[in-house]
């Protein structure tokens, strides 16, 4: 079975603290995305990587930043926590070639900013 | 850029009964592929059912099957047979064929469906 974990369920900062998430996959995947989760606005694309070292932009990077320094591992950064930022995070991974494959999802990391 | 829009923010149905979750999409491309998703509370989010814009058959997975209406761009979910674990937030998502599989998932905001006993 694919696992993607997050290395935290819950999360309190305070604002300006730097933030990391972390994700980790174990099925050798290419492709690492993160979202955002909010109430109302369903999942939003925050980034993705395709490979080490290669990211993109998503649809709301503003005030983050990502890491993928190993194929396994993909790091969201909150450079200076806001409270708007205050949301769920899931991370996904997924194989890399066309078709309908599945993006596998973490538990998810509740960051809350104060 | 795409769109997914579910028009039901929480939908309720007895036990045993057939329930309907709506999804619409607006999308240029002619190769895409459209999922839903399910997220049962406080689990992670796992794949239901998936559909590839080019197959005309409609996807089944046991109690799943969807509606895909492609000129019409929608892709409704059918869950026959409602179990008490059915109960989820239900995410429909769309992604790009052109790329090589890099593409994120456009979301719809969800449907929270109740299973009532």
């Amino acid at each position: 079975d694919v696992k993607v974990t997050q290395s935290s369920r819950y999360l309190v900062k305070r604002t300006g603290e730097k933030v990391f998430l972390e994700c980790v996959q174990d099925m050798d995947h290419e492709n690492m995305f993160w979202y955002r989760q909010d109430p109302g606005l369903g999942l939003r694309l925050i980034y993705f990587s395709y490979d080490v070292k290669m990211k993109e932009k998503g649809d709301i990077p503003e005030g983050y930043s990502v890491s993928r320094e190993k194929k396994e591992r993909f790091s969201l950064i909150l450079e200076s926590a806001s409270t708007n930022q205050t949301s769920m995070y899931l991370c996904a991974s997924s194989l890399d070639y066309r078709g309908p494959h599945e993006q596998y999802f973490g538990p998810g990391t509740r960051l809350t900013v104060t | 850029a795409q769109t997914v829009t579910q028009s039901q923010p929480e939908m309720s149905v007895q036990e045993a009964e057939t329930v309907t979750l709506s999804c619409t999409y607006d999308t240029s491309e002619s190769d895409y592929y459209l999922f839903w998703y399910k997220q049962p509370p406080s689990r992670q989010m796992i794949l239901v059912i998936r559909q590839e814009a080019y197959k005309q058959q409609n996807a089944t997975e046991n109690r799943f099957s969807v509606n895909f209406q492609k000129a019409a761009k929608s892709f409704s979910l059918k869950i026959s047979d409602s179990q008490l674990g059915d109960a989820a937030m239900y995410f429909c998502a769309y992604r790009s064929g052109l790329g090589g599989g890099a593409d994120g998932l456009t979301f719809g905001k969800g449907t929270h469906l109740i299973i009532q006993p």
